[in-house]
């Protein structure tokens, strides 16, 4: 089945406290990009992948880091999280931006 | 700035009827527009899209109208039903020089209710 999985789907962590959201998919999509999802403001791009070791900054990408040493993998890296990073994040890949699937999501809290 | 503008948070629509939903974009450089819908717990996922060559793309229920000089595009969905109940993101993709996209611009969502 091609799918864009996410784990893990909730996260509670503490402010400081270094954390990595995996993302994969088997599709073999070069295009993989990282939103976050908050009330009132949309989904707000982080950072997106053009290809392996091609990656760029979207809208939000202060406070992430991310990396793509593999095609299928885009993990989302958060050095030291903070309460403003709470929010719900989704994973997606296509052959072009326009053509975006999206995975499950990734709730995650901030204390 | 927002580039992507859904004026309207919410819309309640009864079943059988039409559902339209507005999207407005200031960035001349967009050249592609997509619908994503949401359902809660989910991720979104792609509905309908529309080239700027073109004025109206359809599938089935779904009809979706661009008007490139109001910068304006709409989602109409005839007949409604209420499994259309979800979030409906307006997106649009920036023309690059190498052609294809790099980067999709998402509006804040409109939550459509459709009532039986």
């Amino acid at each position: 089945e091609a799918q864009v999985t996410q784990n893990p789907r909730y996260l509670i962590t503490v402010t400081g406290k270094k954390l990595t959201v995996t993302c994969s998919q088997n599709m073999n999509h070069e295009y993989m990009s990282w939103y976050r999802q908050d009330p009132g403001l949309g989904l707000r791009q982080i950072y997106y992948s053009m290809n392996v070791e091609v990656t760029d900054k979207g809208d939000v990408p202060e406070g992430y880091k991310v990396s793509r040493k593999e095609k299928r993998n885009f993990p989302l890296i958060l050095e030291s999280p903070s309460p403003n990073q709470t929010s719900l994040y989704f994973c997606a890949s296509g052959r072009e931006a326009d053509t975006q699937y999206f995975g499950p999501g990734t709730r995650l809290t901030v204390l | 700035d927002q580039q992507v503008k859904q004026n309207s948070p919410s819309l309640s629509v009864q079943e059988g009827r039409i559902s339209i939903l507005n999207c407005d974009y200031t960035n001349s450089m967009f050249d592609y527009f997509l619908w994503y819908k949401k359902y809660p717990a989910e991720g979104p996922t792609f509905l309908i899209s529309i080239s700027s060559i073109k004025d109206k793309n359809e599938d089935g229920r779904f009809t979706v109208f661009l008007n490139k000089s109001a910068k304006h595009l709409s989602l109409h969905i005839v007949p409604s039903q209420p499994g259309d109940s979800a979030v409906y993101f307006c997106a649009a993709s920036p023309a690059t020089d190498r052609g294809g996209s790099e980067k999709l611009v998402f509006g804040k969502g409109t939550k459509l209710t459709v009532n039986p």
